[in-house]
C-alpha cells in the first residue's frame, strides 16, 4: 500500500531562518505530490503540488518543494520564515493509474516559529 | 463563490444518536470526499465521490453513510454516533483529471464530540 513518511512530528525554526520540512514516499508509479498547510482551527489549503516537468516547484506563500525520485522525496523547503508560517503542514501523495481514492496524507510536521 | 462549506461547525452527540454532516461546494466540482483527522494520524479519507450517483468508500467508511444526489452537496450521516467517532470531519472536492482528484479545496471542518 502507498505510504507517506513525514519523519519531523514537531520542527522550531527562528523567524527569519530557512526552513526544510521532509517527505518521503512509498515507490511507486508516476507519483503526484502535493503539499497542504493546516493554520490552528482551519480546514488545509493546498501549497504546491508536482504532476510533470520540472522537478522544482514554486507555491504560495514563497514556499517551494523539489521532487527527487532517486530519493523519493519531495522536501518543502522555504528561504526565510515568517512567525505566520507556524502552522500544520501536511504531505500527500497519489499515483498515475491509482484509484480515485489514492490520496495519502502523511501524519503531518508541527512547525513552530520562535521570535 | 464560497467554496467549500461545512455544518455545523461544532456538534455534541451522545452515544447512540445520529446526525448528519453536511458539505456543499459551489465550483462544480465532480469529485467530493470525506476525511476525519485525528491527533497523530493525518487525515484518513472516510467516503468519496466521482460525481452525482456515485460513491464509494475509503480508508475507514464503518459507521458513516453517504449519497450523492446532486453535483453540489456531499453529505455524510453517522448511523449510531460512538465514542471512537470524536474528530474533526472535512469535506474536500475537485475536478477530475485522468480519473484522480486534481487539486483538492477543503471545507473548514466540523468538530465532533461523541460522549
Amino acid at each position: 500500500a502507498q505510504s507517506v513518511t513525514q519523519p519531523d512530528i514537531h520542527i522550531t525554526v527562528s523567524e527569519g531562518a530557512s526552513l526544510e520540512l521532509r517527505c518521503n514516499y512509498s515507490y511507486g508509479a508516476t507519483p503526484y505530490l502535493f503539499w497542504y498547510v493546516q493554520s490552528p482551527g482551519q480546514g488545509l489549503q493546498l501549497l504546491l503540488k508536482y504532476f510533470s516537468g520540472d522537478t522544482l516547484v514554486q507555491g504560495i506563500k514563497g514556499f517551494e518543494a523539489e521532487f527527487k525520485r532517486s530519493q523519493s522525496s519531495f522536501n518543502l523547503r522555504k528561504p526565510s520564515v515568517h512567525w505566520s508560517d507556524a502552522a500544520e503542514y501536511f504531505c500527500a501523495v497519489m499515483y498515475s493509474g491509482g484509484g480515485a481514492d489514492g490520496l495519502t496524507f502523511g501524519k503531518g510536521t508541527h512547525l513552530i516559529i520562535q521570535p | 463563490n464560497a467554496g467549500v462549506t461545512q455544518t455545523p461547525k461544532f456538534q455534541v452527540l451522545k452515544t447512540g444518536q445520529s446526525m448528519t454532516l453536511q458539505c456543499a461546494q459551489d465550483m462544480n466540482h465532480e469529485y467530493m470526499s470525506w476525511y476525519r483527522q485525528d491527533p497523530g494520524m493525518g487525515l484518513r479519507l472516510i467516503h468519496y465521490s466521482v460525481g452525482a450517483g456515485i460513491t464509494d468508500q475509503g480508508e475507514v467508511p464503518n459507521g458513516y453513510n453517504v449519497s450523492r444526489s446532486t453535483t453540489e452537496d456531499f453529505p455524510l450521516r453517522l448511523l449510531s454516533a460512538a465514542p471512537s467517532q470524536t474528530s474533526v470531519y472535512f469535506c474536500a472536492s475537485s475536478f477530475l483529471w485522468t480519473g484522480l482528484p486534481y487539486e483538492q479545496y477543503f471545507g473548514p471542518g466540523t468538530r465532533l464530540t461523541v460522549t
